[in-house]
């Protein structure tokens, strides 16, 4: 159980471009989901906190018109990377928590992205 | 001062020793303590997760936690080359809604 899909699990695009990562609760409804960033051999940096229906809340540092992210349903959650650069190249993973709030996160495979 | 502190390692054993992987915390209020594996390249996977003080076991994996100390350890037992990986401590209080994680401790279990 508590299965977390994420895709793609690999995307290559040229600078400029808009990219989408779906991230999606399988057998769990999520009420509250993550998107974290990690670089090479380092630790997950939490970007932002989406609840379903309502807007992330993003840490401080991250551009939210950057990095949109959408929570439309307690199984789906989208981050849209908008005008792709190459410093945006990275891993980025979300998770999810089951409804209610309690109990771990669940963590998706990633997407590892890379702007040419 | 980071609220989870946790060696990074790395850490290497010969295949069949007994692993020890520890954190410190600073927050009195947490509540709430994860072990993630996470492989190369792969998402973090949930090993245990144990509320409040004791311990819990699980296979060859058995956690620890001591709130008095705010020290919590991870042991696996038996080691196999498959556990090579970095593991991940976290936890968070009863109302946070994201949970504060380790940097991570690199583990290499030699055949």
């Amino acid at each position: 159980g508590a299965v977390v899909s994420q895709h793609p699990s690999w995307v290559i695009c040229k600078s400029g471009t808009s990219v989408k990562i779906e991230c999606r609760s399988l057998d769990f409804q999520a009420t509250t989901m993550f998107w974290y960033r990690q670089f090479p051999k380092q630790s997950l940096m939490l970007m932002a906190t989406s609840n379903e229906g309502s807007k992330a809340t993003y840490e401080q540092g991250v551009e939210k018109d950057k990095f949109l992210i959408n929570h439309a349903s307690l199984t789906l959650s989208t981050l849209t990377v908008t005008s792709a650069h190459p410093e945006d190249s990275s891993f980025y993973i979300c998770s999810a928590r089951a409804e209610g709030g309690v109990g771990p996160q669940h963590f998706g495979d990633g997407t590892r992205l890379s702007i040419l | 001062q980071k609220e989870v502190e946790q060696d990074p390692g790395p850490l290497s054993v010969p295949e069949g020793a007994i692993v020890s992987l520890n954190c410190t915390y600073s927050n009195s209020a947490f509540q709430y303590f994860m072990w993630y594996r996470q492989y190369s390249r792969k998402g973090p996977e949930l090993l245990m997760y144990t509320y409040s003080s004791g311990n819990k076991e699980d296979g060859r994996f058995t956690a620890q936690v001591d709130k008095s100390s705010k020290y919590i350890s991870l042991f696996i037992r038996d080691s196999q080359p498959s556990d090579s990986a970095t593991y991940l401590c976290a936890m968070r209080d009863t109302n946070a809604g994201k949970s504060t994680f380790g940097d991570g401790t690199t583990l290499t279990v030699k055949p």
